[in-house]
């Protein structure tokens, strides 16, 4: 079946580093993707959003990259700060508005 | 402007019990989701909601789980009896216009714990 997933669980960096966080899809037909930040205790919190007719695409401090080729998205946080320490899910969204979320990864940023 | 609310933000059931979750969206949102989020897991989606209609449904294990949202405002998500693998946080989230093509925007969360 359709899958997003992300190659890491957890990703240790030290404060003012960049952070990479990758993700992986199985479905090639897959047009729309959105990284979500969770802190501990609150629900997901959108970041960034990419459709499948970019490449690239960038925000405050992030910046997503979208490989069809390969069927690999990667989110790029500069300047890790310690408030960026949160779960990071890569998610799929679906007709109508489901969305298909990967495993996360855990960014804990270092002082 | 206030967020989605989610009430209680914590419940410990015993197993065979009922347990009901509420939940009020950003005031004018007509999208609302329910979604299941096991621990190291991401959110799995239970039932979306267009104003009142339940428009999509499959993934809610209709047996001991229904919600509802009657007024095409507030929901409220109930198991009945709740099993020991219903310990998860239910999340709710809601989008301003149906269709599906907006931001969702999540509550908080209930955190579930059934012994």
């Amino acid at each position: 079946g359709e899958s997003v997933g992300l190659h890491l669980p957890t990703l240790s960096v030290q404060e003012g580093d960049n952070s990479i966080i990758n993700c992986a899809y199985s479905n090639s037909a897959s047009d729309y993707f959105i990284w979500y930040k969770q802190e501990s205790g609150k629900g997901p919190q959108f970041i960034i959003d990419i459709r499948s007719n970019m490449d690239k695409r960038q925000g405050q401090r992030v910046t997503v990259l979208l490989n069809k080729t390969v069927k690999h998205l990667s989110l790029q946080i500069a300047a890790t700060q310690p408030g960026d320490s949160a779960v990071y899910f890569c998610a799929e969204k679906k007709e109508g508005g489901k969305l298909i979320f990967g495993q996360g990864t855990e960014l804990s940023v270092k002082p | 402007e206030a967020g989605v609310v989610q009430s209680p933000r914590y419940k410990i059931i015993e197993k065979k019990q009922p347990v009901a979750f509420w939940c009020n969206p950003i005031s004018g949102h007509n999208t609302l989701y329910w979604y299941l989020q096991n621990l190291g897991q991401g959110p799995e989606l239970l039932i979306r909601y267009e104003n009142e209609e339940a428009v999509d449904d499959s993934q809610l294990p209709k047996d001991r789980f229904s919600a509802e949202r009657l007024k095409g405002v507030d929901s409220t998500l109930k198991i009945q009896p709740a099993e020991l693998g219903d310990s998860a946080v239910y999340l709710c989230a809601s989008s301003p216009r149906t269709g599906g093509t907006d931001t969702q925007y999540f509550g908080p969360g209930t955190r579930l714990t059934v012994l």
